[in-house]
This record gives structure tokens, C-alpha cells and sequence, in this order.
């Protein structure tokens, strides 16, 4: 099956500071999704960014389909940030559910 | 609110019992899929339903079964339990494979 790989694995950083999360993917894909899981564990959608660019307040995401990664841009961090970031994509060989990564586990400190 | 609906939000069973955990999926979504989360683990993908067929198994344990009914609502069925299973269990829904899929606030369950 695909294999989705995403880094860091764990990332602290200072509230206000930037960062970047990287997803790597082993084939085509016609669904790549961002999540954010918060400490209650509920899991948020941040991007549908199968390809392109988007932006949406302090987050924005690339995704390079020919290349087979994304990335997940977080700028001017804060505390509510803090939790795990998830990729996770869908084979592009029709209606196949997502395949998640690991995940990035981020702490934002004040 | 994703407007995926699960319910119970938390369960706590002995080992040896049944549970059926529940999910609607958003208005219009004909997909439900199924994930477990263990402690600190990855989200791992169970079971795939389409307008009420199956459409993917992942890694479902035989003692688990899941089916989708005509009003597209889905059931997971865990039998057997065992304190392994303990776990968040989410259920999602998409209209198709390639479109967004939304999940539920989960299913917290404890077996003891």
C-alpha cells in the first residue's frame, strides 16, 4: 500500500516562532488531507490540498503532486497550536480511503 | 462541528463483552470509513463503506464487524473485547474517495 512519512516527529518551538511540516508519499494521489488533532483528541481539518497552494489565516500548505510531498506551513505560532499534525492521503486508483502518517506532535511554549 | 455524529463519546466495558458504536454521517456523504487510534499511535484505517457496500477492509480484527444501512448511518460492532482494543475509534465520511472527508469527535473506549 502507500506509505506516508512525515517530519519531524516531534517539534517544540517558541509561541511566535514559524514552522514547517513536511509529508512525503510513495504513489499518486488524488486526496491529501491535513489534520490537527488537539489535546482533547478531536481531529480538525486544516487543508483538501490534493495539489496547489492554500492559505487560510496563520496556515497555509503546498502540495507538489509530482514530487509526492506537502507541506504545512505554521507561521507566528501560539500555545493552541500545540498537538499532532496529520497527513494523509488517498491512492489515486478511485474511491480508497486515507492513509495517514505518523504525525508531527508540536509544543508551542509561551 | 464537522457534522459527522458519533455516539457513545465514551464507553467503558469488561473484556469479554459486545459493544456497537455508532456514526451519521454529513448530509449527502455516501462514504463512512472507520479508524482506530491506540495510545499514541496513527490513525488505522478498518473498514470502508460506500452507499451501504463495503468497499475496503484494512487492518479489522474478525472479532470486529462494522455494516452501513440504507439511511447511510453506519455501526461498528466489537466483540470479544479485550484490553488491547481499548482505543478512540473515529468514523468519517466523504461523498466519494476523492473528496473531503470529516470526522467525528470519536469514540473513547475503555475496556477493563
Amino acid at each position: 500500500g502507500i506509505q506516508v512519512e512525515q517530519s519531524p516527529p516531534d517539534l517544540i518551538l517558541q509561541e511566535g516562532a514559524n514552522s514547517t511540516l513536511r509529508c512525503n508519499f510513495s504513489d499518486s494521489v488524488n486526496n491529501l488531507q491535513w489534520f490537527h488533532q488537539n489535546p482533547w483528541g478531536q481531529l480538525i481539518n486544516l487543508f483538501y490540498i490534493p495539489s496547489g497552494t492554500k492559505q487560510n489565516g496563520r496556515l497555509s500548505a503546498t502540495t507538489v503532486a509530482t514530487e509526492r510531498y506537502s507541506l504545512l506551513y505554521i507561521s507566528s505560532s501560539q500555545t493552541t497550536d500545540s498537538g499532532v499534525y496529520f497527513c494523509a492521503v488517498a491512492r489515486n486508483s478511485g474511491n480508497t480511503p486515507l492513509v495517514f502518517g505518523k504525525g508531527t506532535r508540536l509544543s508551542v511554549i509561551a | 462541528d464537522s457534522g459527522v455524529t458519533q455516539t457513545p463519546k465514551h464507553l467503558i466495558t469488561a473484556t469479554g463483552q459486545r459493544v456497537t458504536l455508532r456514526c451519521s454521517p454529513r448530509s449527502g456523504d455516501l462514504s463512512v470509513y472507520w479508524y482506530q487510534q491506540s495510545l499514541d499511535q496513527g490513525l488505522q484505517f478498518l473498514i470502508q463503506y460506500y452507499n451501504g457496500e463495503e468497499r475496503a477492509k484494512g487492518n479489522i480484527l474478525e472479532r470486529f464487524s462494522a455494516q452501513q444501512f440504507p439511511d447511510l448511518h453506519s455501526e461498528l460492532n466489537l466483540s470479544s473485547l479485550e484490553l488491547g482494543d481499548s482505543a478512540l475509534y473515529f468514523c468519517a465520511s466523504s461523498f466519494a474517495g476523492d473528496t473531503e472527508a470529516f470526522f467525528g469527535q470519536g469514540t473513547r473506549l475503555t475496556v477493563v
